[in-house]
């Protein structure tokens, strides 16, 4: 198995541009997750996916994001217009089942640096 | 909301030494996991436990869940340098959601 394929690895852009990340989970995984890394915050969960329907988007910033996933095996991460303090590694994880407590598989991450 | 608290931040041994890492939960947890990141790397789920007083051992790494399951730790024996990396503990209480702690970044000194 692949595991979990996030793309680009590495994203810098200037404030203000418009920055598409994307993922694709484990096939047959029903729960996608997207977290983003930064020292100071840690692991913050954004927003997540059971069955290509979100479930949970209070961990989302602000209007500024928005998070899609139109079939079982891609989901995007959209942030319209960026910022410097979006800067951080952004996660990708899926899940095979839909509860909380199932076990985590994390893609490599998009390391985004915003300017 | 539920906060998960991990001590300490930081933590740097020499090689041959013992490690260990606490997690401590504001809400009961019914169920609590374990991840290890490397260095530049992802978060990978070590282990997994739901029972009270529960312990697991992974070689030379014990894991154990509280009594009144708001609290873990990770142990690690006789450290080497591959145990470098960041831990991360993550439970599930009243939120439903898992909630990662900031993680304890451990280096050994060869």
């Amino acid at each position: 198995d692949a595991g979990v394929i996030q793309s680009p690895r590495h994203e810098v852009t200037e404030m203000g541009q418009e920055v598409t990340l994307r993922c694709k989970p484990i096939s047959g995984h029903n729960s996608l997750f997207w977290y983003r890394q930064t020292m100071m915050r840690g692991l913050e969960l954004l927003i997540y996916f059971n069955n290509n329907v979100p479930i949970d988007d209070s961990g989302m910033p602000e209007d500024r994001f928005s998070a899609k996933m139109p079939n079982a095996s891609f989901s995007t991460l959209k942030i319209q217009p960026s910022e410097p303090r979006d800067s951080a590694v952004y996660f990708c994880a899926s899940s095979l089942g839909a509860g909380p407590g199932e076990t985590q598989y994390f893609g490599p991450g998009t390391r985004l640096l915003v300017l | 909301g539920q906060q998960v608290m991990q001590i300490p931040q930081y933590q740097h041994v020499q090689e041959g030494e013992d490690f260990t890492t606490y997690c401590n939960s504001s809400t009961t947890l019914s169920n609590i996991q374990w991840y290890k990141q490397r260095p530049g790397g992802h978060p990978v789920f070590l282990i997994q436990l739901v029972k009270s007083g529960e312990v697991k051992k992974q070689k030379r790494l014990t894991f154990q869940f509280g009594e009144a399951k708001k609290n873990s730790s990770l142990h690690i024996t006789a450290t080497q340098t591959t145990d470098v990396g960041t831990y991360f503990c993550a439970g599930v209480g009243g939120s439903e959601k898992l909630v990662f702690g900031k993680g304890t970044k451990l280096t050994v000194n060869p």
